[in-house]
């Protein structure tokens, strides 16, 4: 079970630190995700880290400004989100999957939702 | 970092088939065997029905089948029933640059 939290409201570049709480499996051995869908919009892959976070990847559109973490020992995955913009507004999911699992995801979030509006 | 192209929309009515392509480039799709398909229902997080091109996860049923041919990937629907009415969304892996991209998502409607 994946359950994210840290969503609201922020203006225009501010900040936000969205957490992403897992239980039920290896969360240690576990690549990780987090991807945005903005009100009525389709999915957008946001960043990936891996299980011990020695890799990490960003989108172009949130690369700079997002920092992607985890904490194994806590079973919980983070995205610090700076200089938020107002096409940043969207349901952040956070999903289990990577290469292992063929770069998929079978594991999701409910998501927590993020409005950047001034 | 330009999303998979999908068909917006696809129709068919029960027990039809129907299928939904995802186009991307030789630098994804036609460059790995990571396609994945998700089926995501109004107000609902997406579930994965279809991975690495064909493989379907536990307690999907097989009406659900995906196939690759050169840059172009496929879901097809088989015998649709209502509850398979949803949008469905096509990812490939992209090489780590970028590390994954979505398809725009087809909105399935079942007449």
């Amino acid at each position: 079970q994946l359950l994210e939290s840290g969503g609201g409201w922020v203006q225009p570049g501010g900040s936000l630190r969205l957490s992403c709480a897992a239980s039920g499996f290896a969360f240690s051995t576990s690549a990780m995700s987090w991807v945005r869908q903005a009100p009525g919009k389709g999915l957008e892959w946001v960043s990936a880290i891996s299980d011990n976070s020695y890799y990490r990847f960003y989108a172009d559109s949130v690369k700079g400004r997002f920092t992607i973490s985890r904490d194994n020992f806590r079973d919980t995955m983070y995205l610090q989100m700076n200089s938020l913009r107002v096409d940043d507004t969207a349901i952040y999911y956070c999903a289990k999957g990577g290469m292992a699992l063929g770069y998929s995801y079978d594991s999701w979030g409910e998501g927590t939702l993020v409005t950047v509006s001034p | 970092q330009s999303a998979l192209t999908q068909p917006p929309s696809a129709s068919g009515s029960p027990g039809q088939s129907v299928t939904i392509s995802c186009t991307g480039t030789s630098r994804d799709i036609g460059a790995y065997n990571y396609v994945s398909w998700y089926q995501q229902h109004p107000g609902k997080a997406p579930r994965l029905i279809i991975s690495e091109v064909t493989k379907r996860p536990s307690g999907v049923p097989d009406r659900f089948s995906g196939s690759k041919s050169d840059s172009t990937a496929s879901l097809t629907v088989s015998g649709l029933q209502a509850e398979d009415e949803a949008d469905y969304y096509c990812s490939s892996f992209g090489g780590n640059d970028p590390y994954l991209v979505f398809g725009g998502g087809t909105k399935l409607t079942v007449l």
